[in-house]
């Protein structure tokens, strides 16, 4: 079936570098994406979103890409600190209705 | 403050012993929906409801039930919890912002394990 997937489950990354996670979607109709961040015993929060009619989209210290040629959209942590770590789910919105389909998720550890 | 909650975060039961999730938000948001996350699997959508009396099954329903009486709540029901239903429970609400993105706020979550 479609579905949104992660590029990798784990990545380690050295403080003040930046993070590039990647995430594949499979639905071409997905007209809205989003990533979310879950640090250790709390809920997702949101971090950024991006609409199929952008390819690219800036916000405080993080850019999402949206490659929608190749089904693709990456979120760049410039400046990764400690506080980044945590696991970063991209979601899928389909069919413009309010269910969102999510990835498994990256697992950032910044390395002091 | 605008917040979803979720009542208990932490619940230890046995296999067949009925037990509510209770999820309430104050931000009188029509949309509520239920995941759990389990390891290497992501989140995965239980049930959502649409609006007050009105629910509708997930990717993964079975085993458990919702109830929407009034906006605000939104209680996951397992009638009869196996050992398969051990995960890390979410409950969200949404509202669709004026550009038409989706919004979507999640409770702290609530680590359910079944013995």
């Amino acid at each position: 079936g479609e579905s949104v997937g992660l590029h990798l489950p784990t990545l380690s990354v050295q403080e003040g570098d930046n993070s590039i996670i990647n995430c594949a979607y499979s639905n071409s109709a997905s007209d809205y994406f989003i990533w979310y961040k879950q640090e250790s015993g709390k809920g997702p929060q949101f971090i950024i979103d991006i609409r199929s009619n952008m390819d690219k989209r800036q916000g405080q210290r993080v850019t999402v890409l949206l490659n929608k040629t190749v089904k693709h959209l990456s979120l760049q942590i410039a400046a990764t600190q400690p506080g980044d770590s945590a696991v970063y789910f991209c979601a899928e919105n389909l069919s413009n209705d309010y269910k969102l389909s999510f990835g498994a998720g990256t697992t950032v550890t910044v390395r002091a | 403050e605008a917040q979803v909650t979720q009542n208990p975060r932490y619940l230890i039961t046995v296999t067949g012993k009925k037990l509510t999730v209770t999820c309430s938000q104050n931000m009188n948001h029509e949309y509520m929906s239920w995941y759990r996350q389990d390891p290497g699997l992501g989140l995965r959508q239980i049930y959502y409801s649409m609006n007050v009396e009105v629910t509708d099954k997930g990717d993964v329903p079975e085993g458990y039930k919702v109830s929407r009486k009034e906006k605000r709540n939104f209680p996951l029901i397992l009638e009869s919890p196996s050992p398969n239903q051990t995960s890390l429970y979410f409950c969200a609400s949404s509202r669709r912002s004026g550009q038409g993105s989706v919004e979507q706020f999640f409770g702290p979550g609530t680590r359910l394990t079944v013995l």
